[in-house]
């Protein structure tokens, strides 16, 4: 079965520079959300989209930002990195009108 | 505002014995979703199960079994005859919906280790 699929899986930046992370979800998903885990943390919800539309916001910074596009996968674009933004960055999605969510691998983010 | 809450966080047994994972959550809402998940050292987030809030059923799939209780707040995730692999890091998550919004709200998690 077609899974989440997250790239890149891990990615190295430094201090005040930008990333990108992609998202695809599971084919017929009509709803993506990004989670952050930090070490040894649970994962916290940053946003969601469905159907192309955000949402619902939680403890995003203002220097993250996201969108979905037509093909419904998803990018969180993250600016002005900082040494705390260093964590697994998880994407999942739903079923239309389902509540669970499948997870993408997480890309492992490195801010040095 | 959601809750959920895993107090165990580390539990250590060795494989055959049975272990229970707690977990106790807090909510206004009357509807409402639970979920365990499973985070192994690979680090991904597997789906284990999804519970709604009218039904109170206990389920069992093979050695896993989850009991719910509304009147404790509680959702226990039951490993009989634990395994090896049954080793990693387990969520219980909660999810309030409203309109679109479904996001998961994590327990801190506990991390169980099964010593051969």
């Amino acid at each position: 079965a077609a899974g989440v699929i997250q790239s890149p899986r891990h990615l190295i930046k430094e201090k005040r520079e930008t990333a990108t992370l992609k998202c695809y979800p599971i084919p017929r998903h009509d709803t993506v959300y990004w989670y952050q885990q930090g070490p040894g943390q649970d994962p916290q919800f940053l946003i969601s989209f469905y159907e192309k539309m955000q949402s619902d916001k939680g403890s995003i910074p203002d220097r993250f930002s996201a969108q979905q596009f037509s093909d419904y996968h998803s990018e969180l674009n993250m600016s002005s990195l900082e040494l705390g933004d260093s964590a697994l960055y998880f994407c999942a999605s739903s079923p239309q009108g389902q509540y669970e969510q499948y997870f993408g691998p997480g890309t492992r983010l490195t801010v040095t | 505002a959601q809750k959920v809450t895993q107090a165990q966080t580390e539990i250590s047994v060795v494989e055959k014995e049975d272990v229970t994972l707690d977990c106790v959550y807090e909510t206004r809402d009357t509807t409402y979703y639970l979920f365990w998940y499973k985070q192994p050292p690979s680090g991904e987030l597997v789906f284990l199960i999804r519970r709604n809030s009218f039904d109170e059923q206990n389920e069992i799939s093979g050695r896993y079994s989850w009991n719910f209780q509304k009147s404790t707040s509680s959702f226990n995730f039951t490993i009989t005859a634990s395994q090896v692999v049954d080793s990693a890091v387990y969520f219980c998550a909660l999810s309030v919906p409203s309109g679109s919004a479904r996001q998961l709200t994590f327990g801190s998690g506990t991390q169980l280790t099964v010593l051969p």
